[in-house]
Protein backbone atom coordinates (compact mmCIF):
# COMPACT_ATOMS: atom_id res chain seq x y z
CA UNK A 1 0.00 0.00 0.00
CA UNK A 2 1.47 3.21 -0.82
CA UNK A 3 2.48 5.75 1.88
CA UNK A 4 0.85 8.59 1.23
CA UNK A 5 -2.94 8.64 0.01
CA UNK A 6 -4.61 10.36 -3.31
CA UNK A 7 -8.26 9.74 -4.97
CA UNK A 8 -7.75 7.08 -7.25
CA UNK A 9 -9.27 9.28 -10.19
CA UNK A 10 -10.68 12.77 -10.76
CA UNK A 11 -12.36 14.60 -13.46
CA UNK A 12 -13.35 17.62 -14.97
CA UNK A 13 -14.51 19.12 -17.99
CA UNK A 14 -12.42 21.51 -20.63
CA UNK A 15 -11.44 24.73 -19.11
CA UNK A 16 -12.49 23.40 -15.08
CA UNK A 17 -10.88 23.73 -12.16
CA UNK A 18 -9.62 20.35 -10.60
CA UNK A 19 -8.10 19.94 -6.94
CA UNK A 20 -6.23 16.93 -5.92
CA UNK A 21 -5.31 15.96 -2.11
CA UNK A 22 -2.57 13.79 -1.08
CA UNK A 23 -2.22 12.57 2.80
CA UNK A 24 0.57 11.53 5.27
CA UNK A 25 1.12 11.72 8.71
CA UNK A 26 3.85 13.80 10.70
CA UNK A 27 6.83 11.43 9.12
CA UNK A 28 6.54 12.46 5.71
CA UNK A 29 4.64 15.38 4.97
CA UNK A 30 4.20 16.45 8.59
CA UNK A 31 7.68 16.45 8.98
CA UNK A 32 8.38 19.20 6.73
CA UNK A 33 10.98 17.32 4.01
CA UNK A 34 9.27 19.36 0.79
CA UNK A 35 6.45 17.69 -1.25
CA UNK A 36 6.61 17.13 -4.50
CA UNK A 37 4.11 16.43 -7.57
CA UNK A 38 5.11 14.54 -11.16
CA UNK A 39 2.64 14.38 -14.25
CA UNK A 40 3.32 10.90 -15.95
CA UNK A 41 1.26 11.39 -19.31
CA UNK A 42 0.55 8.08 -21.17
CA UNK A 43 3.65 6.30 -22.40
CA UNK A 44 5.79 8.68 -21.28
CA UNK A 45 7.85 8.90 -18.47
CA UNK A 46 7.40 10.60 -15.07
CA UNK A 47 7.65 15.07 -14.97
CA UNK A 48 8.60 16.75 -12.12
CA UNK A 49 5.68 19.01 -11.73
CA UNK A 50 6.10 21.05 -8.19
CA UNK A 51 9.01 20.77 -6.37
CA UNK A 52 9.44 21.87 -2.30
CA UNK A 53 5.28 22.14 -1.52
CA UNK A 54 4.46 24.90 -3.98
CA UNK A 55 7.50 25.48 -6.49
CA UNK A 56 6.98 25.02 -10.53
CA UNK A 57 10.03 24.29 -12.78
CA UNK A 58 10.84 26.33 -15.11
CA UNK A 59 8.48 25.65 -18.25
CA UNK A 60 5.57 24.50 -16.20
CA UNK A 61 2.35 26.00 -16.81
CA UNK A 62 0.95 28.67 -13.45
CA UNK A 63 -2.24 26.53 -14.28
CA UNK A 64 -0.43 24.35 -12.35
CA UNK A 65 -0.56 25.11 -8.42
CA UNK A 66 0.23 23.55 -5.20
CA UNK A 67 -0.51 24.27 -1.57
CA UNK A 68 0.10 22.33 1.97
CA UNK A 69 -1.90 22.44 5.18
CA UNK A 70 -0.67 20.70 7.95
CA UNK A 71 -0.11 16.89 6.38
CA UNK A 72 -2.41 17.27 3.52
CA UNK A 73 -1.21 18.44 0.69
CA UNK A 74 -3.34 19.43 -2.61
CA UNK A 75 -2.62 20.11 -6.12
CA UNK A 76 -4.61 22.43 -8.20
CA UNK A 77 -5.51 22.48 -12.50
CA UNK A 78 -7.17 25.00 -13.86
CA UNK A 79 -8.26 25.84 -17.17
CA UNK A 80 -8.43 21.68 -17.53
CA UNK A 81 -6.93 21.05 -20.88
CA UNK A 82 -7.23 17.50 -22.70
CA UNK A 83 -3.58 17.38 -22.61
CA UNK A 84 -4.04 16.97 -18.74
CA UNK A 85 -5.31 13.91 -19.09
CA UNK A 86 -2.13 11.72 -17.37
CA UNK A 87 -1.38 10.44 -13.84
CA UNK A 88 -0.33 12.62 -11.01
CA UNK A 89 1.70 11.48 -8.46
CA UNK A 90 2.39 12.99 -4.52
CA UNK A 91 5.99 12.24 -3.27
CA UNK A 92 8.24 13.27 -0.13
CA UNK A 93 10.42 11.68 2.42
CA UNK A 94 9.71 9.71 5.26
CA UNK A 95 11.92 9.95 8.25
CA UNK A 96 10.45 6.58 10.02
CA UNK A 97 10.98 4.71 6.59
CA UNK A 98 14.25 6.34 5.76
CA UNK A 99 13.49 6.30 2.28
CA UNK A 100 11.47 8.69 -0.14
CA UNK A 101 7.61 7.68 -0.22
CA UNK A 102 4.88 7.65 -3.34
CA UNK A 103 1.45 8.68 -3.31
CA UNK A 104 -0.54 6.18 -5.33
CA UNK A 105 -1.13 8.40 -8.04
CA UNK A 106 -4.05 9.43 -9.16
CA UNK A 107 -5.73 9.51 -12.73
CA UNK A 108 -7.15 12.60 -14.41
CA UNK A 109 -9.93 12.05 -17.27
CA UNK A 110 -10.86 15.61 -18.92
CA UNK A 111 -14.64 14.93 -19.80
CA UNK B 1 20.68 17.48 -19.17
CA UNK B 2 19.64 13.95 -20.31
CA UNK B 3 19.51 10.28 -18.70
CA UNK B 4 19.22 7.99 -21.80
CA UNK B 5 18.36 4.06 -20.81
CA UNK B 6 19.17 1.07 -21.50
CA UNK B 7 16.74 -1.39 -24.02
CA UNK B 8 13.90 -3.42 -23.31
CA UNK B 9 14.39 -6.59 -21.52
CA UNK B 10 13.13 -9.83 -21.29
CA UNK B 11 13.84 -12.43 -18.48
CA UNK B 12 13.08 -15.77 -16.96
CA UNK B 13 11.91 -15.92 -13.60
CA UNK B 14 15.31 -16.01 -10.99
CA UNK B 15 17.43 -14.77 -13.73
CA UNK B 16 18.87 -11.11 -13.24
CA UNK B 17 18.59 -8.29 -15.09
CA UNK B 18 20.94 -4.78 -15.59
CA UNK B 19 19.63 -1.49 -16.69
CA UNK B 20 21.74 1.04 -17.55
CA UNK B 21 21.36 5.23 -17.57
CA UNK B 22 24.16 7.01 -19.69
CA UNK B 23 23.77 10.76 -18.39
CA UNK B 24 24.86 13.92 -20.38
CA UNK B 25 24.72 17.73 -20.33
CA UNK B 26 25.21 18.64 -16.41
CA UNK B 27 28.63 17.54 -13.73
CA UNK B 28 27.82 13.77 -13.24
CA UNK B 29 29.44 14.17 -9.74
CA UNK B 30 27.40 16.93 -8.62
CA UNK B 31 23.40 14.83 -8.88
CA UNK B 32 22.43 11.94 -7.27
CA UNK B 33 20.69 9.24 -9.25
CA UNK B 34 17.77 7.27 -8.07
CA UNK B 35 16.05 4.59 -9.51
CA UNK B 36 11.97 3.99 -9.69
CA UNK B 37 9.68 1.73 -11.09
CA UNK B 38 6.35 1.41 -12.41
CA UNK B 39 4.85 -2.16 -12.43
CA UNK B 40 1.47 -2.06 -14.65
CA UNK B 41 -1.67 -0.77 -13.22
CA UNK B 42 0.71 -0.22 -9.96
CA UNK B 43 2.08 3.44 -9.31
CA UNK B 44 5.96 4.61 -8.86
CA UNK B 45 8.03 2.63 -6.47
CA UNK B 46 11.62 3.67 -5.10
CA UNK B 47 13.98 1.38 -5.36
CA UNK B 48 17.38 2.97 -4.62
CA UNK B 49 19.61 6.20 -4.96
CA UNK B 50 23.32 6.55 -5.10
CA UNK B 51 25.94 9.81 -5.00
CA UNK B 52 27.53 9.81 -7.99
CA UNK B 53 30.42 12.15 -6.30
CA UNK B 54 31.26 8.98 -3.26
CA UNK B 55 29.45 6.05 -4.63
CA UNK B 56 27.43 5.93 -1.23
CA UNK B 57 24.56 4.04 -1.64
CA UNK B 58 21.06 3.50 -0.04
CA UNK B 59 18.02 0.60 -0.89
CA UNK B 60 14.32 0.25 -0.24
CA UNK B 61 13.90 -2.30 2.59
CA UNK B 62 12.00 -4.39 -0.15
CA UNK B 63 14.98 -4.38 -2.18
CA UNK B 64 17.32 -4.87 0.05
CA UNK B 65 19.90 -7.64 -0.76
CA UNK B 66 18.44 -8.15 -4.61
CA UNK B 67 19.70 -5.01 -6.02
CA UNK B 68 23.18 -2.92 -6.67
CA UNK B 69 23.35 0.22 -7.84
CA UNK B 70 26.61 1.31 -9.37
CA UNK B 71 28.49 4.14 -11.41
CA UNK B 72 31.22 4.19 -14.31
CA UNK B 73 32.39 7.67 -13.91
CA UNK B 74 34.82 7.75 -17.13
CA UNK B 75 31.31 7.70 -18.83
CA UNK B 76 28.76 9.06 -16.54
CA UNK B 77 26.86 6.13 -16.57
CA UNK B 78 24.60 4.79 -13.44
CA UNK B 79 24.10 0.62 -13.54
CA UNK B 80 20.82 -1.06 -11.64
CA UNK B 81 21.17 -4.94 -10.73
CA UNK B 82 18.02 -6.70 -9.84
CA UNK B 83 18.28 -10.55 -9.70
CA UNK B 84 16.09 -13.67 -8.29
CA UNK B 85 13.42 -12.17 -10.65
CA UNK B 86 9.74 -12.66 -10.54
CA UNK B 87 6.56 -12.12 -12.28
CA UNK B 88 6.22 -9.55 -9.72
CA UNK B 89 8.85 -7.30 -11.51
CA UNK B 90 7.77 -7.11 -14.39
CA UNK B 91 7.14 -3.00 -14.80
CA UNK B 92 8.97 -0.38 -16.64
CA UNK B 93 12.35 0.93 -14.45
CA UNK B 94 13.06 5.04 -14.90
CA UNK B 95 16.77 6.80 -13.54
CA UNK B 96 16.32 10.00 -12.39
CA UNK B 97 18.41 12.68 -11.04
CA UNK B 98 18.52 13.83 -7.33
CA UNK B 99 19.71 17.96 -6.98
CA UNK B 100 22.17 18.24 -4.91
CA UNK B 101 21.16 21.02 -1.96
CA UNK B 102 24.94 21.61 -0.64
CA UNK B 103 28.07 19.66 0.27
CA UNK B 104 28.54 18.65 3.34
CA UNK B 105 32.48 18.79 3.84
CA UNK B 106 32.27 17.01 7.00
CA UNK B 107 31.24 14.03 4.90
CA UNK B 108 32.90 14.81 1.84
CA UNK B 109 29.40 14.25 0.16
CA UNK B 110 26.76 16.39 -1.19
CA UNK B 111 23.33 16.39 0.50
CA UNK B 112 20.63 15.73 -2.04
CA UNK B 113 17.04 17.27 -2.50
CA UNK B 114 14.91 14.08 -2.71
CA UNK B 115 12.45 15.00 -5.75
CA UNK B 116 13.53 13.80 -8.87
CA UNK B 117 13.91 16.74 -11.68
CA UNK B 118 15.08 14.88 -14.42
CA UNK B 119 13.89 11.44 -16.11
CA UNK B 120 14.73 8.85 -17.92
CA UNK B 121 12.67 7.50 -20.66
CA UNK B 122 12.22 4.08 -18.68
CA UNK B 123 13.57 0.54 -19.36
CA UNK B 124 10.84 -1.45 -19.37
CA UNK B 125 11.45 -5.36 -18.07
CA UNK B 126 9.59 -8.14 -18.67
CA UNK B 127 10.01 -11.46 -16.21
Amino acid sequence: QPVLTQPPSVSGAPGQRVIIYCTGNNSNIGANFGVHWYQQLPGSAPKLLIFGDINRPSGVPDRFSASKSGPSVSLAITGLQADDEADYFCQTYDKNLRAPVFGGGTKVTVL
Amino acid sequence: AQLKQSVPEVRKPGASVTVSCKTSGYPFGQYAITWVRRAPGQGLEWMAWISTHTAKTDYSDKFQGRVTVTTDTSINTVYMDLWSLTSADTATYYCARLPPDKFDSGRGDFLYFFYMDVWGEGTTVTV
